[in-house]
């Protein structure tokens, strides 16, 4: 079925590194791809999203390119800082009706 | 402009026991989806809920059941509590007409003892 694969964790980085957390989807159609962020305590906030191949999704430094001839969706930011700590998930959605997520990657940034 | 709310925040109950939990979408949304996450998951699909009717259900048991409401907010009911419920209960609204953008809630944390 549709489900989306990420980097596990935990990623721990010095403030200013770069930073990727991989993900791969599998689908049987064409979705929409998105990262969304969690920070403690909290719903979902939507990050970034893509709709169609090689759309760029970016936001807040964020950025993750759309590649259908990998099913790919990393997500990058060239400097991290220590308020970008949190859980980050992928997914993708092929209709209004089913997101699927990763299981998510736990990023903490150290000063 | 209020995003998506959820009530109440925590909640503790006992297996055996039914639980009802609320979502007020965001202003301007028609579809409300419920998702459970476990601690250190992602969100799994429950089902979502469109003119007040279950439009898709992932892989939950009949325990779970859902409602819409004219206003658009929506309930989820789970009965029969199993220590295994215990989670985040997150509601996600969109426009159905609009993007596949859902805007998430805080969620409701369930413990069931």
């Amino acid at each position: 079925g549709d489900s989306v694969t990420q980097m596990e964790g935990p990623v721990t980085l010095s403030e200013e590194a770069f930073l990727t957390i991989n993900c791969t989807y599998t689908a049987t159609g064409y979705p929409s791809l998105f990262w969304y962020v969690q920070y403690p305590g909290e719903g979902l906030q939507l990050l970034l999203k893509a709709t169609k191949a090689d759309d760029k999704g970016s936001n807040k430094g964020f950025e993750a390119t759309y590649r259908k001839e990998t099913t790919s969706f990393h997500l990058e930011k060239g400097s991290v800082q220590v308020s970008d700590s949190a859980v980050y998930f992928c997914a993708l959605i092929l209709n209004n009706n089913d997101m699927r997520f990763g299981a998510g990657t736990r990023l903490t940034v150290k000063p | 402009d209020a995003g998506v709310t959820q009530s109440p925040t925590h909640l503790i109950k006992t297996r055996g026991q039914q639980v009802t939990l609320r979502c007020s979408p965001k202003s301007g949304h028609d579809t409300v989806s419920w998702y459970q996450q476990a601690l250190g998951q992602g969100p799994q699909f429950i089902f979502q809920y469109y003119e007040e009717e279950e439009r898709q259900r992932g892989n939950f048991p009949d325990r779970f059941s859902g409602h819409q409401f004219p206003n658009y907010s929506s309930e989820l009911n789970v009965n029969a509590l199993l220590l295994g419920d215990s989670a985040l209960y997150l509601c996600a609204s969109l426009q159905t007409s609009d993007s596949y953008e859902q805007y998430f809630g805080p969620g409701t944390r369930l413990t069931v003892t």
